[in-house]
């Protein structure tokens, strides 16, 4: 079984920029999450879609967005990108809504932002 | 809000030795409690998780963690590391739907060395 993947692996881009980052979740999973991990801050979440819809938002600006498509792909997107930006960007997905369900994550993009 | 606390930030074993690596939680109800490990530019791998019943759980490559209520700790174990087991770790908590939505909360992870 193919686990989540991510798209591209890194990602070069300059300040002021937008950059799209992509994630496929695990085949039968609905829901997607992204997470931040950049230098000094740890693991911090970001985002979290189901069925399509936005479900939570972590403590991010709204130049962090994303959608998530009918396949249950999912795209992240960091408009005007800052220097604080640059992290690695990890997609987990998980099985649906329930009350607890475990999130299994790819490999991650490497943004970096000059 | 729920937190987590790893507060060992790196620790070095020799190989074959026992390991604990500390965590500690902070939420108000019951957790979801997880031990991810991500080795170097890698994604996280789920070594165990904590939703209820039998306090101590086993993991993959011979992990295992104690969920103690009392002391508000998911502390994850192995008898003897391996030169392989070298990466970083990181505890985490899950609130769920009711609680906000199953994001996980990290710690800030124990990066461990393996010392031949």
């Amino acid at each position: 079984e193919a686990g989540v993947t991510q798209s591209p692996t890194h990602l070069i881009k300059t300040r002021g920029q937008q950059a799209t980052l992509r994630c496929s979740p695990i085949s039968g999973h609905t829901s997607v999450y992204w997470y931040q991990q950049a230098l000094g801050l740890g693991l911090q979440f970001l985002l979290w879609y189901d069925e399509g819809e936005e479900r939570n938002r972590g403590n991010f600006p709204p130049r962090f967005s994303g959608r998530q498509f009918p396949n249950y792909s999912s795209e992240l997107n960091v408009n005007a990108l800052e220097l604080e930006d640059s992290a690695l960007y990890l997609c987990a997905s998980s099985i649906g809504l329930a009350d607890y369900n475990e999130q299994f994550f790819g490999p991650g993009t490497r943004l970096t932002v000059l | 809000a729920q937190s987590v606390t790893q507060p060992d930030i790196h620790i070095t074993v020799s190989e074959g030795a026992s390991l604990e690596l500390r965590c500690n939680y902070s939420y108000g109800a019951t957790p979801y409690l997880f031990w991810y490990v991500q080795s170097p530019g890698q994604g996280l791998q789920l070594l165990l998780k904590y939703f209820s019943g039998d306090t101590l759980v086993q993991g993959i490559k011979g992990f295992e963690a104690e969920f103690k209520r009392s002391q508000s700790s998911f502390n994850l174990r192995k008898p003897s590391v391996h030169w392989s087991d070298a990466a970083e770790y990181f505890c985490a908590v899950g609130a769920g739907l009711t609680g906000g939505g199953n994001k996980l909360t990290f710690g800030t992870g124990t990066q461990l060395k393996v010392e031949l």
